[in-house]
């Protein structure tokens, strides 16, 4: 399996923030990386697909980088509907692995 | 509009059988492939496994293999995770999710619990 390692776990801003979450893929996955929103008793939101591409009607300060093993998640000037967890997710390989989440909170 | 509904919620006794139920509707049920995911209680997301309802092709996480089963019905646009004997640890929350660019599109959740 292809383990996905996000970081950090958790993270702490403020609103107006701008914050990056990496997520690293224990080898190789071209650009076959989601990443999604997940609220507390919500299903996940799909937010980018691709790595770099944005699914339709997601805000543009929402944006992602990366190829290969290494990847990121930036949000711009976090808004009080942003603190949430947000998952990785590889679909180069079944199974479809997940990172472990990245908590974010306020400050 | 692209929806996937989820059967309610589910309480079982150790050792019941369980199958959840997940409908696509507003696209092409048969040409998109359909993951499970589960979520234990305040744990992150496991992907189980995948199914093509056009030829029901499946494949499964080994974490999952043996201990569930992934099956549709593309007449009625359904998918379905099944159980023939739950446990204790089955108890979560259970997503279908559609792949299209990603998960694109995701179900409301069935909530499994497990408990004698």
């Amino acid at each position: 399996d292809i383990q996905m390692t996000q970081s950090p776990s958790s993270l702490s801003a403020s609103v107006g923030d701008r914050v990056t979450i990496t997520c690293r893929a224990s080898q190789g996955i071209s650009n076959y990386l989601a990443w999604f929103q997940q609220k507390p008793g919500k299903a996940p939101k799909s937010l980018i697909f691709a790595a770099t591409s944005l699914q339709s009607g997601v805000p543009s300060k929402f944006s992602g980088s990366g190829s290969g093993t290494d990847f990121t998640l930036t949000i711009s000037s976090l808004q009080p509907e942003d603190f949430a967890t947000y998952y990785c997710q590889q679909y180069y390989n079944y199974p479809h692995t997940f990172g472990q989440g990245t908590k974010l909170g306020i400050k | 509009e692209v929806q996937l509904v989820q059967s309610g919620a589910e309480v079982k006794k150790p050792g019941e059988s369980l199958k959840i139920s997940c409908k696509g509707s507003g696209y092409s049920f048969t040409t998109y492939w359909i993951a499970w995911v589960r979520q234990k209680p305040g744990k992150g997301l496991e992907w189980m496994g995948i199914i093509y309802p056009g030829d029901s092709d499946t494949r499964y996480s080994p974490s999952f293999q043996g201990q569930v089963t992934i099956s549709a019905d593309k007449s009625i646009s359904t998918a379905y995770l099944q159980w023939s004997s739950l446990k204790a640890s089955d108890t979560a929350m259970y997503y279908c999710a559609r792949q299209g660019g990603g998960a694109d599109y995701w179900g409301q959740g069935t909530l499994v619990t497990v408990s004698s």
